[in-house]
């Protein structure tokens, strides 16, 4: 089985930085994905790591330490529109679909 | 099509009723996945589909809920007997491949809403 953690809200200031941890727990692993979700909408795709190591895309970055079993979502230069959900989800080994953490409400204030 | 497309967007029905959700995944894109979002809570896995076969159907949480892909394209997740415990987001989402090729996520569609009364 797969036990994904995350925290449930988060709140941060426009401009600033914001790190989003995510643990999990495996039994077969072969990549973490984060996805966003604003309020009403479907997750959209942000990043997806299977190696240690950074992945910087824009304002976004995300990290991966499998030996660990965490990840971080890096966002930077804070924007108002950056309020959404932010899912990590983590593929097991073998063809099986992603299972989602319970997300993280982040929560952008002037 | 363009995206993935679902059906309705918001469906309300009596408790005992049966329902179908439909969804039109991205055009060639072989897997399709079912997924179930509660209020607050992430999406939870429901059923897999690679071409008309369903590859994984562990998610279905008891027999009322069923799901098809005849003709590996269109698929319908059918449930019997709705109860008021169903009421959620039903999501669909489409890969070009087998989930264990992927490195670009799903593409969800924006679900369809589920109130039973």
């Amino acid at each position: 089985g797969q036990n994904i953690d995350q925290p449930t809200e988060m709140t941060a200031t426009e401009g600033a930085i914001v790190q989003i941890n995510c643990t999990y727990q495996t039994s077969g692993f072969n990549g973490l994905f984060w996805y966003q979700q604003h309020a009403g909408e479907a997750p959209t795709f942000l990043s997806y790591n299977v190696l240690d190591g950074l992945e910087e895309k824009g304002r976004f970055s995300s990290f991966l330490s499998r030996s660990k079993g965490y990840s971080y979502l890096l966002l930077k230069e804070l924007q108002m529109k950056d309020s959404a959900s932010y899912l990590c989800a983590v593929r097991d080994i073998g063809n099986t679909p992603l299972v989602f953490g319970k997300g993280t409400r982040l929560s952008v204030i002037a | 099509g363009a995206g993935v497309s679902q059906t309705p967007s918001n469906k309300v029905t009596e408790k005992g009723k049966y329902v179908e959700l439909r969804c039109d995944p991205i055009s060639g894109h072989t897997a399709l996945y079912w997924y179930r979002q509660s209020l607050g809570q992430g999406p939870e896995f429901l059923i897999y589909f690679q071409g008309t076969g369903a590859a994984d159907d562990s998610g279905l949480p008891n027999d009322r809920f069923f799901a098809v892909r005849p003709e590996g394209s269109v698929s319908t997740l059918k449930i019997q007997r709705t109860e008021r415990g169903d009421s959620a987001v039903y999501l669909c989402a489409s890969s070009l491949g087998a989930p264990s090729t992927i490195n670009y996520g799903y593409t969800f569609g924006s679900g369809t809403r589920l109130t039973v009364v």
